[in-house]
């Protein structure tokens, strides 16, 4: 069975620095690039980051980058969120999700999310 | 406001049909395949059709996607009541360099 464990969502005030991790199991990690999705409260889904299978090619929207950096760990079946500087506007839930092995870009399995709350 | 253009909501009663639409423009409907997504309350979103009218093992045949141009359509047939939930398109755009989704289209099903 696929599944998507995040973690190390919290609340953490403005300019802080927090790291999320997305344990994996069900499948074999190295063969999928990897996303993170986010979704403030109330409001739509948002593309944050993505990273190809060896971690070699990462890909950021505008908002986030140079403040979060996406990795893995392979050899942990893990990846990774780290946020920095962060802002209120980083307020949402994180969902680590897996790239579908399609023509397009699509999500098929999710993680069940994890809050992140950036304080004053 | 989103570069993917969705109703709000839509609603229809069980056993109806519906429609979503999602509209966008040739550097991401136009030039790219496109996915679906439908999310229940307090749930992470679930994928629902990819490459624009594939559905993954397990949806049900009452889930249909089709494109023409710079739009795409879901197709949801026989409502039911848990059906009700949020449904986003959402594609790569070339000119962002990054992955889009529409604002959403929240389903009530009456």
């Amino acid at each position: 069975e696929v599944q998507l464990v995040e973690s190390g969502g919290g609340v953490v005030q403005t300019g802080e620095s927090l790291r999320l991790s997305c344990a994996i199991s069900g499948f074999t990690f190295s063969d999928y690039w990897m996303t993170w999705v986010r979704q403030a409260p109330g409001k739509g889904l948002e593309w944050v980051a993505s990273i190809n299978v060896d971690g070699s090619e990462k890909y950021y929207v505008g908002s986030v980058r140079g403040r979060f950096t996406i990795s893995r760990d392979n050899a942990k079946n893990s990846l990774y969120l780290q946020m920095r500087s962060v802002r209120g506007e980083d307020t949402a839930i994180y969902y680590c999700a897996r790239d579908g092995h399609s023509h397009g870009v699509d999500f098929d399995y999710w993680g069940q999310g994890t809050l992140v709350t950036v304080s004053s | 406001q989103s570069v993917l253009t969705q109703p709000p909501s839509v609603s229809a009663a069980p056993g109806q049909k519906v429609t979503i639409s999602c509209s966008g423009s040739s550097s991401n409907i136009g030039n790219n395949y496109v996915s679906w997504y439908q999310q229940l309350p307090g749930t992470a979103p679930k994928l629902l059709i990819y490459d624009n009218n594939e559905r993954p093992s397990g949806i049900p045949d009452r889930f249909s996607g089709s494109k023409s141009g710079t739009s795409v359509t879901l197709g949801i047939t026989g409502l039911q009541t848990g059906d009700e939930a949020n449904y986003y398109c959402g594609t790569w755009d070339s000119i962002l360099s990054a992955v889009i989704f529409g604002g959403g289209t929240k389903l009530t099903v009456l």
